[in-house]
């Protein structure tokens, strides 16, 4: 069985200035690894996915994430934020030999202040 | 490309009662997820279709919930009778297939609240 854990709840940060979103999984069997963000009364967002290949995965509005084996990690960043990066992101892993079924962490809000 | 249509929007009922969700995923999507978000925590899943065969609903609490996918294409979860607890969004999602690290699409979400 796989599990998620992000380990902060609430980011606050201003505007302009890099974030680290951190995410820790746990698995027995080979994985995927997913960030989402949900805005505000809205679904979830796919921002990038690793499947296999190089460890640093970009993806859409500038965000990145770099797949750590050894420390079982997957860390989102950004170099700059904007207030409309305010949100939620969730953290998700699949089994990278089973269905496509996704294991969620709680979420982190981000906070992006002027 | 339309996306996962999900309806209502929007529910708020008494507890005992029942309510149904639908679902229209993306089309050609020939997987069908129903999660369930409780406020505060990340979505949970329910349900996983394949076409309209079920593929995972060992966290589907069946002796409330319900749902089908009669014809492969829309999908409706129902809940019967409504517990306090129930009050969360759910979130209805497609992929193309259920081979693991396909895209999983998410609709807005229905908002149950059970008063």
């Amino acid at each position: 069985a796989q599990s998620v854990t992000q380990l902060d709840s609430q980011v606050p940060v201003f505007e302009e200035a890099p974030v680290e979103l951190r995410c820790n999984y746990s698995s027995s069997v080979s994985v995927y690894l997913f960030w989402y963000v949900q805005y505000p009364n809205q679904g979830l967002q796919l921002l990038l996915k690793y499947l296999s290949g190089s460890t640093l995965v970009k993806g859409i509005n500038g965000f990145e994430a770099e797949f750590n084996k050894s420390q079982t990690s997957f860390h989102l960043r950004k170099p700059s934020v904007h207030i409309s990066d305010t949100a939620e992101y969730f953290c998700a892993v699949s089994d990278s030999g089973g269905y496509n079924k996704l294991i969620f962490g709680a979420g982190t809000r981000l906070a992006v202040h002027p | 490309e339309a996306g996962v249509a999900q309806s209502p929007r929007y529910k708020i009922i008494e507890k005992r009662q029942s309510v149904a969700f639908w679902c229209n995923p993306i089309s050609g999507h020939a997987t069908l997820y129903w999660y369930q978000q409780i406020l505060g925590q990340g979505p949970k899943l329910l349900i996983q279709f394949q076409n309209n065969g079920v593929v995972d609903d060992s966290q589907l609490p069946k002796d409330r919930f319900s749902a089908e996918r009669l014809k492969g294409v829309d999908s409706t979860l129902k809940i019967q009778p409504a517990k306090l607890e129930d009050s969360a969004v759910y979130l209805c999602a497609s992929s193309q297939q259920k081979n693991t690290g396909n895209t999983i699409y998410f609709g807005e979400g229905s908002w149950l609240t059970v008063v």
